[in-house]
């Protein structure tokens, strides 16, 4: 079975602070996703990773960042963070699309609060 | 973009009951998921059905991709069935997912 792993279930920052999301997966999937949750918006592609050292920027970007040095782990990275980043935020995986292989997996979600 | 609308938003049901949820989506696609989110957030994946039938336990799912639409039947309700079921599909360029608003099912006991 795939198997993705967040580092948190809950988290609470203040503002300001640099915070880091790690995500993990053990399927040696090439594509790597972080996605947030919002009530009444849904969810929301924050970045995407094709593979090691490649990323994509997805519909809402703007104030993170991420980084994926190694094929099983992609990290998001809020440089300084701010109350409306407080939200759930999803991490998933996927093998290369095409082929049958387009099923993403999600891990348990990381509640973070932003005081 | 891809819209994707679920229906009914919210169910309610006694245990041992049936059901029907509905996902239609406005732009053909060659692929669909349906996830269970539980209590504490996850998502589960429960079918990944581009087209046709599958079935698994008390869940079964079809896609009608040529009419836009898939359904999910859930037989015999357990109150563990509780939560927000998804239906999700592929952006254009098949990177992100894009979600319904989901259908709130509570199955009481």
């Amino acid at each position: 079975d795939v198997k993705v792993t967040q580092s948190s279930r809950y988290l609470v920052k203040r503002t300001g602070e640099k915070v880091f999301l790690e995500c993990v997966q053990d399927m040696d999937h090439e594509n790597m996703f972080w996605y947030r949750q919002d009530p009444g918006l849904g969810l929301r592609l924050i970045y995407f990773s094709y593979d090691v050292k490649m990323k994509e920027k997805g519909d809402i970007p703007e104030g993170y960042s991420v980084s994926r040095e190694k094929k099983e782990r992609f990290s998001l990275i809020l440089e300084s963070a701010s109350t409306n980043q407080t939200s759930m935020y999803l991490c998933a995986s996927r093998k290369i699309p095409g082929l049958g292989y387009n099923e993403q997996f999600f891990g348990p979600g990381t509640r973070l609060t932003v005081l | 973009g891809i819209q994707v609308e679920q229906s009914p938003p919210d169910l309610i049901l006694q245990e041992g009951a049936n059901s029907t949820l509905r996902c239609n989506f406005s732009d053909s696609v060659n692929n669909l998921q349906w996830f269970h989110q539980n209590p504490w957030g996850q998502l589960i994946n429960l079918f990944y059905i581009p087209s046709g039938t599958k079935q698994n336990g008390r869940l079964s799912a079809t896609t009608v991709a040529t009419e836009r639409y898939s359904l999910l039947y859930i037989s015999s309700s357990q109150t563990t069935d509780s939560g927000v079921y998804f239906c999700a599909v592929y952006n254009q360029a098949g990177t992100a997912l894009i979600f319904g608003k989901g259908t709130t099912l509570s199955v009481s006991s």
